[in-house]
């Protein structure tokens, strides 16, 4: 069955530098969606993407991070200086398409550490 | 604001125990409601779906039916195994023409022998 996948599993970086999440979509998925999860807290809802152009994005998506479909199968999440605070799992998932019932396929997820 | 609200947790049970999870949800539209299931050391997964009222969801022996008049979406099974043991996430979209997910902070079964 096709999957989701992400790399790195676990990415330690220092306060203050960039990083990018990758993520590589089930193939005939037109749409993209970035959530995080910080330890013990809820699934939050970062941003989706579609043709090329982010759908929504929530309060947390301010101007320090950034998606880019750079290829016809990568999905990456950039952060560009990252804070304490980032460190959380990172959630990459696709849907076919985006409407209602229609269910997002999720990754097994990028463990971003903040030192 | 728009929200899920699961049982607490961790809830333990024994091999072939009745399960249920509790989930209710507020929004402003008409949502979809969704069950994910996290294993140890894995991704989400879906677990099952409804998007209409009185629909009911099933998949690997899970039910949820779908209450309008309640704000509903209560997980169960019948007889639980070990190997359902992980983590439950309640999930809804808005109904309001936004699809992204709403979560709810997860329930944590562990199911022992």
């Amino acid at each position: 069955e096709p999957e989701v996948t992400q790399t790195p599993s676990h990415q330690v970086t220092q306060m203050g530098q960039e990083v990018i999440l990758r993520c590589v979509p089930i193939s005939n998925h037109l749409y993209f969606y970035w959530y995080r999860q910080i330890l013990g807290q809820k699934v939050e809802f970062l941003v989706s993407f579609y043709n090329n152009e982010i759908s929504e994005k929530s309060e947390i998506f301010d101007d320090q991070f950034s998606v880019e479909r750079p290829d016809g199968s990568n999905f990456t999440l950039k952060i560009r200086s990252t804070k304490l605070e980032d460190s959380a799992m990172y959630f990459c998932a696709s849907s076919v398409f985006a409407g209602e019932g229609q269910p997002q396929h999720f990754g097994d997820g990028t463990r971003l550490s903040i030192l | 604001g728009d929200s899920v609200t699961q049982m607490e947790g961790p809830v333990t049970l024994s091999e072939e125990a009745f399960l249920t999870i509790n989930c209710t949800y507020t929004a402003t539209g008409y949502p979809s409601l969704f069950w994910y299931v996290q294993y140890p050391g894995e991704g989400l997964q879906l677990l099952l779906k409804a998007t209409k009222a009185d629909d009911k969801g099933s998949n690997k022996g899970f039910e949820a039916t779908y209450r309008k008049e309640t704000t509903s979406f209560h997980l169960e099974k019948g007889s639980v195994q070990v190997s359902d043991s992980a983590v439950y996430f309640c999930a809804r979209t808005s109904g309001a023409g936004s699809y992204q997910l709403t979560f709810g902070k997860g329930t944590k079964l562990s199911v022992i022998p």
